[in-house]
């Protein structure tokens, strides 16, 4: 069946420093793939998503891209910020099936 | 535009009791999920909905029924609550398969 995989946390990061949470996957289709990011005490939101290879989602300085040749889908980010201290899943929806795959989260700390 | 909104927000509650959580969407969304989160496991899908009048299983179904009387409500019952369904619920909906999923706020439940 499908799997998401990445990597444990917490990642503990200074202020500015150069962000990597990776995330690699299995699936029997041609996923969707997603960034969902939850701030402490809130339900989870998108961040970014890809629907196809070699397609780059981005949004608040936080990119990833859908390397299906590593099948993966790694999150940075250039230079953190406080306010960007939450957990972060990965997470696919494989094509003709409605549900999502997530991953177990990553927990990002980020200190001035 | 409210988006998703569950009920209650947190609850105690004793073990052998019933228990509905409600969930309740204004996006006209077709299919709509139940997630329980857990520390360490990330979400899981219990039940999901690809379109009113029908349901279907997810990873971690036992001890739970929904169901989909209309397009906007998908309430989630525990017939018989057990201190291993103490969670976190997230209720989330999308237009369709593959498509981004939107996520309520939560309920936060302690089965003692």
């Amino acid at each position: 069946g499908d799997s998401v995989t990445q990597m444990e946390g917490p990642v503990t990061l200074s202020e500015e420093a150069f962000l990597t949470i990776n995330c690699t996957y299995t699936a029997t289709g041609y996923p969707s793939l997603f960034w969902y990011v939850q701030y402490p005490g809130e339900g989870l939101q998108l961040l970014l998503k890809a629907t196809k290879a070699d397609d780059k989602g981005s949004n608040k300085g936080f990119e990833a891209t859908y390397r299906k040749e590593t099948t993966s889908f790694h999150l940075e980010k250039g230079s953190v910020q406080v306010s960007d201290s939450a957990v972060y899943f990965c997470a696919l929806s494989d094509r003709g099936y409605s549900t999502l795959t997530f991953g177990k989260g990553t927990m990002l700390l980020v200190s001035p | 535009i409210a988006g998703i909104t569950q009920a209650p927000t947190s609850q105690i509650l004793a073990a052998g009791r019933r228990m509905t959580l409600r969930c309740t969407q204004d996006m006209r969304h077709n299919a709509m999920y139940w997630y329980r989160q857990d520390l360490g496991l990330g979400l899981r899908l219990i039940h999901y909905s690809n379109t009113a009048g029908t349901t279907g299983k997810g990873e971690v179904p036992d001890g739970y029924s929904v169901s989909r009387a209309n397009t906007d409500d998908f309430p989630l019952t525990l017939a018989s609550a057990v201190p291993s369904q103490t969670s976190v619920y997230f209720c989330a909906s999308t237009t369709r398969s593959g498509e981004t999923q939107y996520f309520g706020p939560g309920t936060r439940l302690l089965v003692l």
